[in-house]
C-alpha cells in the first residue's frame, strides 16, 4: 500500500536543463527525506526536513535545492543537471526523526544525456 | 562518526534454505540499527530495528536480527526463505546525536526455486 507518492517515475533530460521532482506523503509524518541511489545501489541522504524546516543538508552540489510547502510535501529541484546526477531519487518520511521507521516512495529515475 | 559494512555483495540460496545476511558497524556509543528490503524497481521497506533491550528482534515476514555489542554486528536471519524474498537488503545505522541514517552497500539475495 503506497503512502509516499513520487512523480514522475522516470525523467530523461539533457545536460544543463532544470528538473523538479515531487513527493507527497499521506501518513501525517513530521519528517521527510531525499536520498540519492546510484547505479550500484549505494544510498546517500541528501536532505531532511522536519515540519517544513531543513534539519539535514548533506554536502551536495548547490544546484540541488529542496522545497517544502507543508509537512506533507517535499520537492527536489535540480538546476542545470550534470551527467553524474543520473540516479534514482528516493523520497521517504517518518513520524519523528531518523530513528523512526522510514517509509519510502517508489523513486524517480533520472537519466541525464 | 558511525559506519556500517555489509561484507557480502551477493548471496544465493535455494528456496526453503535458511539464510544469514551480515552487517557490522562501528560506533562507540549507543546506536540504532535497522534493516530494510528493496525489491527490484521499488522503494525500500522497513523490516526491523534495534535500539535497546532484547538483542534478538523480530521483523516482518519471518525475519529476525540479533544485535551483538561484542562483535559489533546486527546480522539478519530467516529460517526458510521464499522466492519472493529475492531482493536487496540494506543494513542502516544511526549513532549518538547524528540524526542521519547511514546505509550499508546492500546485499543482493537471490532465492532459487
Amino acid at each position: 500500500e503506497t503512502a509516499v507518492f513520487q512523480t514522475p517515475n522516470y525523467h530523461v533530460t539533457q545536460v544543463g536543463n532544470e528538473v523538479s521532482f515531487n513527493c507527497k506523503q499521506t501518513l501525517g509524518h513530521d519528517t521527510m527525506y531525499w536520498y540519492k541511489q546510484d547505479s550500484k545501489k549505494l544510498l546517500k541522504i541528501m536532505f531532511s526536513y522536519n515540519n517544513k524546516q531543513l534539519i539535514v543538508n548533506e554536502t551536495v552540489p548547490r544546484r540541488f535545492s529542496p522545497q517544502s510547502s507543508d509537512k506533507a510535501h517535499l520537492n527536489l529541484r535540480i538546476k542545470s543537471v550534470e551527467p553524474e546526477d543520473s540516479a534514482v531519487y528516493l523520497c521517504a518520511s517518518s513520524l519523528g526523526g531518523s530513528s523512526y521507521e522510514q517509509y519510502f516512495g517508489p523513486g524517480t529515475r533520472l537519466t541525464v544525456l | 562518526t558511525q559506519t556500517v559494512s555489509q561484507s557480502d555483495a551477493h548471496v544465493t540460496v535455494f528456496e526453503g534454505d535458511s539464510v544469514e545476511l551480515r552487517c557490522n558497524y562501528s560506533y562507540g556509543g549507543s546506536i540504532y540499527l535497522s534493516w530494510y528490503i528493496q525489491h527490484h524497481g521499488r522503494g525500500l521497506q522497513f523490516l526491523l530495528k534495534y535500539y535497546s533491550g532484547n538483542p534478538v528482534v523480530q521483523g516482518v515476514n519471518g525475519f529476525e536480527a540479533e544485535f551483538s555489542k561484542s562483535d559489533s554486528s546486527f546480522h539478519l536471519r530467516k529460517a526458510s526463505v521464499h522466492w519472493s524474498d529475492s531482493a536487496v537488503y540494506f543494513c542502516a545505522v544511526i549513532g549518538g546525536s547524528n540524526y542521519k541514517l547511514t546505509f550499508g552497500k546492500g546485499t543482493l539475495l537471490t532465492v532459487t526455486p
